[in-house]
């Protein structure tokens, strides 16, 4: 089956600092999301990017399906950006089999 | 408007015996998607609801069952628990188009002894 991969796993990020999270997947794929989970365990959708680039604040996320991966960029990085971030692709035309990748876990200190 | 709620939030179980985890969308919404977190395989997808049916299923088995009603309410029910099975379980709902965004419970904490 497909293969997600996300890099890196962990980051350490000084507050203002910008960063850039990456999700490789093996295969081609429909859709593809990103998503963030606080450390309350509380999961948000930030991006549904199966292709092209998109901006939310200070999020954005691009993907390029021809060479499989996605990038999510944040900037001026906060400490309530610090959790778990998922890249998640879908093969199927609706909502065949999620597939989720390990996950970035980002700390922001002050 | 509401968020998705879960109920109930935290929960104990022995091995063996069986679990209904309840799940309320958005109003309005119509899809309610599952998936299971541990720490070893991480998230993963359960299976997805639209309107009473099931659209979409991850793999995992039988024991694993879902369920969804007129009012777009979901349960999902875990039986013969293994100790496997603890986890967090989080549901999702969504209007039910593809691309739609998601919007997630907080889930419930399941433990099986």
């Amino acid at each position: 089956g497909i293969q997600v991969e996300q890099s890196p796993p962990d980051l350490i990020l000084q507050e203002g600092a910008n960063s850039t999270l990456r999700c490789n997947f093996s295969d081609s794929v429909n859709n593809l999301q990103w998503f963030h989970q606080n450390p309350w365990g509380q999961l948000i959708n930030l991006f549904y990017i199966p292709s092209g680039t998109k901006q939310n604040g200070r999020l954005s996320a691009t993907t390029v399906a021809t060479e499989r991966y996605s990038l999510l960029y944040i900037s001026s990085s906060q400490t309530t950006d610090s959790g778990v971030y998922f890249c998640a692709v879908e093969q199927g035309t609706s909502y065949d089999k999620v597939i989720f990748g390990p996950g970035t876990s980002l700390s922001v200190i002050p | 408007k509401a968020g998705v709620t879960q109920t109930p939030r935290y929960l104990i179980k022995t091995r063996g015996q069986q679990v209904t985890l309840s799940c309320s969308p958005i109003s309005g919404h119509r899809s309610v998607s599952w998936y299971q977190q541990t720490p070893g395989q991480g998230l993963q997808f359960l299976f997805e609801y639209f309107s009473e049916t099931q659209r979409n299923k991850g793999n995992f088995p039988g024991r694993f069952s879902g369920r969804q009603f007129s009012n777009s309410r979901s349960e999902m029910n875990v039986s013969t628990l293994e100790l496997g099975d603890s986890a967090l379980y989080l549901c999702a709902s969504s209007p039910g188009t593809a691309g739609d965004t998601q919007y997630f419970g907080p889930g419930t904490r399941l433990t099986v002894l």
